[in-house]
């Protein structure tokens, strides 16, 4: 089993939906890291938490820490949110990155 | 501030030559990652570096690849000698941290192509 699974691999939305992107790790972590790539390669981070739930315009990221899970979630989805959505934990000194989500969202 | 910056940009060289990437981190950032990423294998730490000392290297793939960081402002990750197998794109990335990781800042990365 993978140390940290995401879901789903790939998914396409309308513009204006709400969406929701899944991570679950299996080792305890100090940080759970959302990060975004978009189609020309860039890596920006989104988010970093260990607890509770951030926000940043219409993205928002959550953690549950007993249930080891975490997810993002983007409201009034847009095209230019077409991206890859990469979760990453960090846990002592090791990070490991989820394969991550590729996000289509249709005009 | 201009973010991380990478340099090159784009590489391509012969299998058995010597590849530098180079590094400079945002300003004031005290902690240091390069990493790898390939269509098969995804996003890898390769080594972490806080205060210019590396902490974890444990993802450099084998002695083939060294990195080092002689100062704040700057680091290089050398492949020597290359093999096709290393083409990727090399992402650092740093960040300010006290005992916890802070949020990571990531540069444009660097395209290598062995050939």
């Amino acid at each position: 089993k993978n140390e940290v699974e995401q879901s789903p691999q790939n998914l396409t939305a309308q513009e204006g939906e709400f969406i929701t992107i899944n991570c679950s790790y299996s080792v305890g972590i100090s940080a759970l890291h959302w990060l975004q790539q978009h189609p020309g390669g860039g890596i920006v981070s989104l988010f970093m938490l260990s607890s509770g739930k951030k926000k940043h315009g219409r993205l928002i990221a959550t953690i549950n820490i007993q249930e080891k899970h975490s997810s993002l979630h983007i409201t009034a989805s847009h095209p230019r949110d077409s991206a890859v959505y990469i979760c990453a934990f960090t846990g002592g000194f090791k990070t490991i990155f989820g394969a991550g989500t590729r996000l289509f969202v249709k005009a | 501030d201009a973010g991380v910056i990478q340099s090159p940009r784009h590489e391509v060289t012969e299998m058995g030559q010597e590849v530098t990437l180079r590094c400079k981190p945002i300003s004031g950032h005290n902690s240091l990652f390069w990493y790898r990423q390939t269509m098969m294998r995804g996003l890898e730490l390769l080594i972490y570096f806080n205060n210019n000392v590396p902490i974890d290297d444990s993802g450099m793939p084998e002695d083939r690849f060294s990195a080092k960081m002689p100062n704040a402002s700057f680091s290089t990750l050398k492949i020597q000698p290359s093999e096709p197998r290393d083409s990727a794109v090399y992402f650092c990335a740093s960040s300010f941290s006290l005992r916890v990781r802070g949020e990571q800042y990531f540069g444009p990365g660097t395209r290598l192509t062995v050939t």
